[in-house]
């Protein structure tokens, strides 16, 4: 148990269905994160939220939306996605210092399998 | 461009001892950090290093040279627990965390 909960574990969807991802972290950090993890390649940093305000989309396709609402809660929303995103999708929080030296805590994350 | 080298995939034996090297090149240098997966885990933290020298914590230890771009993690008295994947992360001048493709390890009896 890490302290950050996501749900589903797992995923199939079609392409076009919307779904969403949830994160919730029990920690009291101040800055939650959304990784793309695919297979035999490096963790690719998608969402930053930092005291609910996001700092960071590293040109993340629209089709994925995230969304804060507070700083305990994370979603992912997700629509029309392709069979290429098919990957494990990784939530952290983190407590935000400056300079930002901490470490991540992650979910155990949702398998998604887009057909 | 930024990049993080590890090897894809080790074998050891249980009661060994297992070096998994890591080489970067990053723009500036923040600190580096091991993470230990599980196959269908959480990635969970193993340590950081931000200065030249050798952290020990337990079984485990993680030297680092900034002078050479290089760390490694030690494993001792390999356990079959110690399966998993290793996955090294280096933060740059940025405060972002660029990642390796992580390194499988494989303890056999």
């Amino acid at each position: 148990e890490t302290g950050v909960t996501q749900t589903p574990r797992h995923l199939v969807m079609g392409m076009t269905n919307k779904k969403s991802l949830k994160c919730e972290q029990h920690l009291g950090h101040n800055a939650m994160y959304w990784y793309k993890q695919s297979a035999k390649k490096p963790l690719e940093l998608m969402f930053v939220y930092n005291f609910k305000e996001q700092t960071e989309n590293n040109s993340v396709p629209s089709r994925f939306s995230p969304e804060c609402p507070n700083s305990s809660h994370l979603f992912l929303h997700l629509h029309t996605l392709q069979p290429e995103d098919s990957a494990l999708y990784l939530c952290a929080s983190s407590q935000v210092e400056q300079p930002n030296t901490g470490e991540l805590f992650f979910g155990e994350g949702s398998r998604l399998t887009v057909l | 461009g930024q990049n993080i080298d590890q090897p894809t995939e080790m074998t050891a034996t249980e009661g060994a001892i297992v070096q998994i090297n890591c080489t970067y090149q990053t723009s500036g240098f923040n600190g580096l950090f091991w993470y230990q997966q599980h196959a269908g885990e959480a990635p969970t933290f193993l340590s950081y290093n931000v200065l030249d020298g050798l952290e020990e914590k337990g079984r485990f230890s993680s030297f680092l040279s900034r002078s050479k771009g290089y760390s490694y993690l030690l494993l001792k008295e390999l356990q079959m627990k110690d399966s998993a994947s290793y996955l090294c992360a280096v933060m740059d001048s940025n405060y972002q965390l660029i990642w390796g493709a992580g390194t499988k390890l494989i303890i056999k009896p």
